[in-house]
């Protein structure tokens, strides 16, 4: 069964604008891993956060997790067309290792020029 | 180092048939998973592997065989195809709690 659930499923930003994807799962995790999916290519990974973490930073990506709530965000800053991608959301359960992700169904980013 | 490798990009089968997925990695990772991406899904984890001979099942095994006779590759076998495994099948290895690095997957239909 699908763990996360990414909100929104579609997002249709203007070049330069930022772009916000939230992502909510259901269990006790261990990390959070986003990836970028290219159409008709394989997962691409973006970022990971542990469990203890709240905030973590990689060039223009900003992820956040709150566990009381169960839910992450992902934050592009200044965005650009070729950031036009599915992004996921993986969520690797306590007690499970992060060769057994379980995804959400993702949210598709258009990123007009 | 190529990552994560891939045979066939592209393959079509007939129901009942069987063929085998090919993935490698030069990476040393120890842990390889099979994931299938079915449209407007994310991924779904088949089988997973914690080393050479151990391997184990995910949420959507059946239909699916896998072995792992070395660190470096993990075939993933379908033993009788059936048009419900029409998807696209994507391998992937990891070190530790780390990330996963993907290969770039095998579009498969079956009719």
């Amino acid at each position: 069964s699908q763990q996360g659930e990414e909100d929104p499923q579609a997002l249709s930003i203007q070049e330069g604008e930022n772009a916000t994807m939230n992502c909510s799962y259901k269990t006790s995790i261990n990390n959070l891993q986003w990836y970028r999916q290219n159409s008709g290519r394989g997962l691409v990974h973006l970022i990971l956060i542990r469990s203890n973490e709240r905030e973590k930073h990689s060039g223009r990506l900003r992820v956040t997790l709150d566990t009381s709530k169960k839910s992450s965000s992902l934050l592009i800053t200044a965005s650009r067309a070729a950031d036009t991608a599915s992004y996921f959301c993986a969520t690797a359960d306590t007690g499970a290792g992060s060769y057994q992700l379980t995804f959400g169904k993702g949210t598709k980013l258009s990123v007009i020029p | 180092n190529a990552g994560v490798t891939q045979t066939p990009k592209f393959q079509v089968l007939k129901t009942g048939q069987s063929m085998t997925l090919q993935c490698a990695q030069d990476m040393n990772h120890e842990y390889m998973s099979w994931y299938r991406q079915d449209p407007g899904m994310g991924l779904r984890l088949i089988h997973y592997s914690v080393g050479a001979g151990i391997t184990d099942q995910g949420e959507v095994p059946n239909g699916y065989n896998v072995s792992r006779s070395t660190t470096e590759d993990f075939p993933l076998r379908l033993l009788s195809a059936a048009p419900s495994q029409t998807s696209v099948y994507f391998c992937a290895s990891s070190y530790g709690q780390g990330a996963n690095t993907f290969g770039s997957g095998t579009r498969l239909t079956v009719v």
